[in-house]
């Protein structure tokens, strides 16, 4: 099955500077990669996801890009504030039957003020 | 739209006691789930369903035991607790397919002692 795996397992960044967290799948079926957000006590929510037709997305502060040659996809958030705080999780599916949603660890980003 | 809600919020078992997770989702979504989350582990899935009288395992199966008799509902059920199920347990459901968006309850936080 597919194994989804993000490095690391912290990131501490300063207030303004930008972030980068990677994934890396195993499954070459995969074609949709899903980002988390899980602030403390709360559900995860989808912040932004992109799929195997297309090699980077954006959505103002955040974007994600995809190497399917590598297999691995990057969520960047830039001009990073307090609020960007919070457990991401990558995560991997592929359309058809037996598909299933994999998330990998996640990682905790900390954004110091 | 309530979305994804789960019930109870908070529990506390005996070791060898038995119990249902519920989860009610009104957004007529095909594809529901059970994920636990553990430090250090990510989202797990447990078991999951892509429609009424059809479910399947995942990850971590074992310990747990579902049905879909209904679109809306997919309970959870504990066969026999252990300290090992200690854990925050999510359900979530998706409109049509894994690679579509996944909406989260607020989660479960079970405890056993």
């Amino acid at each position: 099955g597919e194994n989804v795996e993000q490095h690391p397992s912290t990131l501490s960044v300063q207030e303004g500077d930008s972030a980068v967290i990677k994934c890396t799948y195993s499954d070459s079926a995969s074609n949709y990669f899903p980002w988390y957000k899980q602030e403390l006590g709360k559900r995860p929510q989808l912040i932004i996801d992109i799929r195997s037709n297309v090699g980077e997305k954006k959505d103002q502060r955040i974007a994600v890009t995809l190497n399917k040659t590598a297999k691995h996809f990057s969520l960047h958030i830039t001009e990073t504030q307090p609020e960007d705080s919070a457990v991401y999780f990558c995560a991997a599916s592929y359309t058809g039957a037996n598909s299933k949603l994999t998330f990998g660890k996640g990682i905790t980003l900390s954004v110091r003020p | 739209n309530a979305g994804v809600t789960q019930t109870p919020k908070f529990q506390v078992l005996k070791t060898g006691q038995s119990m249902t997770l519920q989860c009610a989702q009104d957004m007529n979504h095909e594809y529901m789930s059970w994920y636990r989350q553990d430090p250090g582990m990510g989202l797990r899935l447990i078991h999951y369903s892509v429609g009424a009288g059809i479910t399947d395992q995942g990850e971590v199966p074992n310990g747990y035991n579902v049905s879909r008799s209904t679109t809306e509902d997919f309970p959870l059920r504990l066969l026999s607790a252990a300290p090992s199920q200690t854990s925050v347990y999510f359900c979530a459901s998706c409109r049509g397919g894994w690679n579509t968006e996944a909406f989260f309850g607020q989660g479960t936080r079970l405890t056993v002692v």
